[in-house]
């Protein structure tokens, strides 16, 4: 149980174009999910906050209208990688909280992103 | 605010020998603590956690952790390494505080060698 999936599991795009990330649980419903960055070799960096049917959160320093996270179901939250630039290269995880009050996440297994 | 630390990036072993990788946090409130692993090219998968009640908690793999909250600690331990351990571990601790997020640590590369 508490499986999370990512669609694409990796993708290359040209600079200037928008990517477009799904994280969906599949056997639970998440009325929260989590979208992180990971550089190499270091740890994941907090992007936002993402809950059903409301607007993202976005932590400090993470430019909203280029980020643009979508939360329409309690199974599905997508991340928009809009006008991509190279620096945008990076691996992306998102991860889904489990049952209220247990706070663990369950994490997908990443997507990684370059852009050229 | 609250913080987590993991001492010593990387650790290297012997296969059959102890792991301890070590996690210290700050924090005010009660802590919700967690230890995850990382293959490359992976996501996170939780190895164990602490929430409350019994300070020692037994994970997946062979792995435990023992929370200790006069040292602020939460180290991770296996008694016999094995070359499938080989990862990148990360410790995080979550408030009920702040909507369930959760701060990592910088992580610990285990390295297994035969």
């Amino acid at each position: 149980g508490a499986v999370v999936s990512q669609h694409p599991s990796w993708v290359i795009c040209k600079s200037g174009t928008s990517v477009k990330i799904e994280c969906r649980s599949l056997d639970f419903q998440a009325t929260t999910m989590f979208w992180y960055r990971q550089f190499p070799k270091q740890s994941l960096m907090l992007m936002a906050t993402s809950n059903e049917g409301s607007k993202a959160t976005y932590e400090q320093g993470v430019e909203k209208d280029k980020f643009l996270i979508n939360h329409a179901s309690l199974t599905l939250s997508t991340l928009t990688v809009t006008s991509a630039h190279p620096e945008d290269s990076s691996f992306y995880i998102c991860s889904a909280r489990g049952l209220a009050g247990t706070y663990e996440q369950y994490f997908g297994p990443g997507t990684r992103l370059t852009v050229t | 605010a609250q913080s987590v630390t993991q001492l010593g990036s990387h650790v290297s072993v012997s296969e059959g020998a102890l792991v301890l990788l070590r996690c210290n946090y700050s924090s005010s409130v009660p802590p919700y603590l967690f230890w995850y692993v990382q293959y490359p090219n992976q996501g996170l998968q939780l190895l164990l956690k602490y929430t409350t009640g019994a300070t020692l908690v037994k994970g997946i793999n062979g792995f435990e952790a023992e929370f200790k909250k006069s040292e602020t600690s939460f180290h991770l331990t296996k008694p016999s390494a094995h070359m499938s351990d080989a990862a990148e571990y990360f410790c995080a601790v979550t408030f009920n505080t702040n909507a369930g997020k959760s701060t990592f640590g910088d992580g610990t590369t285990l390295t297994v060698k035969p």
